[in-house]
């Protein structure tokens, strides 16, 4: 079953705009990790935020956490072609750290 | 460089014949993992291995088999792959409490 699902499920901005995707759970997690997958290739993590963190920046990515609403939001400011890619939050399945689920995803263009 | 190496990346197969996808990692991860990734359906767990000789069952295990007899190796085995098999797969790997490292992916389509 899905733990994490996307929205919007495709995304399509111009170059320099900010996208923002969101990301919604069921179960209590003690973390939310962001990936993201190219065309074809592998994924890639972004960024985890821990359960008792509500922000967290990397570079041109913010990433925020809402327990309350089981909720998670990914922003990438001042959007680039080359962050065109699919984006996937995960979420531990269980007490396991191990163990993610995967959402369907939030495929991302960005129009040069 | 810390990889997962999966491969072969691609493959067209007929239905029956038994097939291995091999993945490595070089991390010394404990966890390896397999996901399948079809359209509209994200990814889905196969098989996971907590350790060497420590495997257990995913999500969508049918069809699929795995050992770990090294920690750097995590093989797939389709026994008798069938056109419901043809998919984008990957292989994962991680320590705890980190994310997972993800391979290149292998692309199989069984005829």
């Amino acid at each position: 079953s899905q733990q994490g699902e996307e929205d919007p499920q495709a995304l399509s901005i111009q170059e320099g705009e900010n996208a923002t995707m969101n990301c919604s759970y069921k179960t209590s997690i003690n973390n939310l990790q962001w990936y993201r997958q190219n065309s074809g290739r592998g994924l890639v993590h972004l960024i985890l935020i821990r359960s008792n963190e509500r922000e967290k920046h990397s570079g041109r990515l913010r990433v925020t956490l809402d327990t309350s609403k089981k909720s998670s939001s990914l922003l990438i400011t001042a959007s680039r072609a080359a962050d065109t890619a699919s984006y996937f939050c995960a979420t531990p399945r269980g007490d396991s750290s191990y163990k993610l689920i995967f959402g369907s995803g939030t495929r991302l263009l960005v129009r040069p | 460089e810390a990889q997962v190496t999966q491969n072969p990346r691609y493959l067209i197969t007929v239905t029956g014949k038994k097939l291995t996808v091999t993945c490595s990692q070089n991390m010394n991860h404990e966890y390896m993992s397999w996901y399948r990734q079809d359209p509209g359906l994200g990814l889905r767990q196969i098989y996971y291995s907590m350790n060497v000789e420590v495997t257990d069952k995913g999500d969508v295990p049918e069809g699929y088999k795995v050992s770990r007899k090294e920690k750097r190796n995590f093989p797939l085995i389709l026994e008798s792959p069938s056109p419901n098999q043809t998919s984008l797969y990957f292989c994962a790997s991680s320590t705890l409490g980190q994310p997972q490292h993800f391979g290149d992916g292998t692309r199989l389509s069984i005829l």
